[in-house]
C-alpha cells in the first residue's frame, strides 16, 4: 500500500518562530488532508489540499502532487499550536478511482514554548 | 451544523466483554469511516460505508469486529470478546463526496481500555 512519511517527527519551538512540516507519499493520491490533533485527541481539519497552495491565517500549505509531497507552514507560532500534526492521503488505483479511505503518516509532534 | 459525534467518549471493558461504539455523522453525509488509533500512532482505516452499504471492511483486524449502518445515518462498531490489544481510540469520520470534495471530518473518538 501507499507509504506516508512525515518529518520531522518532533519539533520544539519558541513562541513566535516559524516552521515547516513535510509529508512525502509514495503513490498518486486523490485527496490530501492536514490535521491538528489537539491534546484532547480531536482531529481538527486544517487543509484539504490534493494540489496547489492554500492559506488560512498563520497557516499555509502547498502540495506538489507530481513530486509526491506536501508542506505545512506555520508562522508566528503560538503555544496553542502545540499538538500532533498529521498528513493523510487517499490513494488512487491504476484505474484512476479512489476508495475514500485515508492513510495517515506517523505525525509531527510540535511543542511551542512561551 | 453539528459535527460528528461519538459515544461513549470513554469505555472500560473487561477482557472477554462485548462493546458497542456509536457514531453520528454530519447530517446528510453519505460516506462514513471508522479508524483505530493506537497510542502514539496515526489513525488506521477499519471500514467504510456509503449510505447503508459497507463497501470496504479490509481494515477490520479480526472477525470479532463488526460494523453496521442500517439506515444510512448512525453507525455502530461492535467488538466481541474484547482483548487487551483492542485498547485504542476509535475514530469515526464522515464526508459528502457529492459536493465535489471528499474532505473527511472526524468525531472526538471513543477511548476503549480493555483490562
Amino acid at each position: 500500500g501507499i507509504q506516508v512519511e512525515q518529518s520531522p517527527p518532533d519539533l520544539i519551538l519558541q513562541e513566535g518562530a516559524n516552521s515547516t512540516l513535510r509529508c512525502n507519499f509514495s503513490d498518486s493520491v486523490n485527496n490530501l488532508q492536514w490535521f491538528h490533533q489537539n491534546p484532547w485527541g480531536q482531529l481538527i481539519n486544517l487543509f484539504y489540499i490534493p494540489s496547489g497552495t492554500k492559506q488560512n491565517g498563520r497557516l499555509s500549505a502547498t502540495t506538489v502532487a507530481t513530486e509526491r509531497y506536501s508542506l505545512l507552514y506555520i508562522s508566528s507560532s503560538q503555544t496553542t499550536d502545540s499538538g500532533v500534526y498529521f498528513c493523510a492521503v487517499e490513494p488512487v488505483d491504476a484505474g484512476g478511482t479512489s476508495y475514500g479511505k485515508l492513510t495517515f503518516g506517523q505525525g509531527t509532534i510540535l511543542t511551542v514554548h512561551p | 451544523g453539528a459535527g460528528v459525534s461519538q459515544s461513549p467518549r470513554y469505555k472500560v471493558a473487561k477482557r472477554g466483554q462485548d462493546v458497542a461504539l456509536r457514531c453520528d455523522p454530519i447530517s446528510g453525509h453519505v460516506s462514513l469511516f471508522w479508524y483505530q488509533q493506537a497510542l502514539g500512532q496515526g489513525p488506521e482505516f477499519l471500514t467504510y460505508f456509503q449510505n447503508e452499504a459497507q463497501l470496504d471492511k479490509s481494515g477490520l483486524p479480526s472477525d470479532r469486529f463488526f460494523a453496521e449502518r442500517p439506515e444510512g445515518s448512525v453507525s455502530t462498531l461492535k467488538i466481541q470478546r474484547t482483548q487487551q490489544e483492542d485498547s485504542a481510540v476509535y475514530l469515526c469520520a464522515s464526508s459528502e463526496p457529492d459536493r465535489g470534495t471528499d474532505e473527511q471530518y472526524f468525531g472526538p473518538g471513543t477511548r476503549l481500555t480493555v483490562t
